[in-house]
């Protein structure tokens, strides 16, 4: 049973525009959450975390909401740029050992 | 090293053989984690160390996933018996100071 859920499989967005990722989750106990980006090859690099006592983390040109009674967060990227262009998972921890993570949403800027 | 490294980067492998994939994780990095990700799938928890000792194996599909850190830094996962399902690529990660994972490249395994 997937406990995050990321439904869209891939995003495409103008160079300068927003892009908007989003994610669902289940488990009203996850109280950490995270967004990893990956390149082809490569392992997630961590890029941005929220704890479930904010609704919003800034850092650059990324941010991160969360809508606890939605059981929602979305990271936007503002403005996207071509190097953006990767895989996004959302990830989610309920505090204990293990960390859960959607299964990604492929995102291409286009120049 | 600067990273969680891990070898080999690729592996290719007979059905029915016995594979390890090494990590080594972060300096001073305790805790250490093995994901599995398939194709289109995102990152699936196998087993978490804190230390030397494995503190959550319920990842582990069965008892032909084995993974050790006998001296609480480099890890081996070991997989007996491998199966065509098997094929995945295979991640170690630490975690940082503020609760964050940090992963290695991956261990592209292909059980042919």
């Amino acid at each position: 049973d997937q406990q995050v859920k990321q439904n869209s499989p891939s995003l495409s967005v103008q160079e300068g525009r927003i892009s908007i990722l989003n994610c669902d989750y289940t488990n009203s106990m996850f109280d950490y959450f995270l967004w990893y980006k990956k390149y082809p090859a490569e392992g997630p690099t961590f890029l941005i975390s929220i704890s479930s006592i904010k609704d919003k983390n800034e850092d650059g040109r990324f941010t991160v909401f969360l809508n606890k009674s939605a059981k929602h967060l979305s990271l936007h990227i503002v403005p996207s740029q071509p190097g953006d262009s990767a895989v996004y998972f959302c990830a989610a921890s309920d505090g204990g050992n293990q960390f859960y993570f959607g299964t990604g949403t492929s995102l291409t800027v286009i120049p | 090293g600067a990273g969680v490294s891990q070898t080999p980067s690729n592996k290719v492998t007979e059905k029915g053989k016995y594979v390890e994939l090494r990590c080594d994780p972060i300096s001073g990095h305790t805790a250490l984690y093995w994901y599995r990700q398939s194709l289109g799938q995102g990152p699936e928890f196998l087993i978490y160390f804190q230390g030397t000792g494995a503190a959550d194996d319920s990842g582990l599909p069965n008892d032909r996933f084995f993974a050790v850190r006998p001296e609480g830094s480099v890890s081996t996962l070991k997989i007996q018996r491998t199966e065509r399902g098997d094929s995945a690529v295979y991640l170690c990660a630490t975690v940082g100071g503020a609760g964050e994972l940090f992963f290695g490249e991956g261990s592209r395994l292909t059980v042919l």
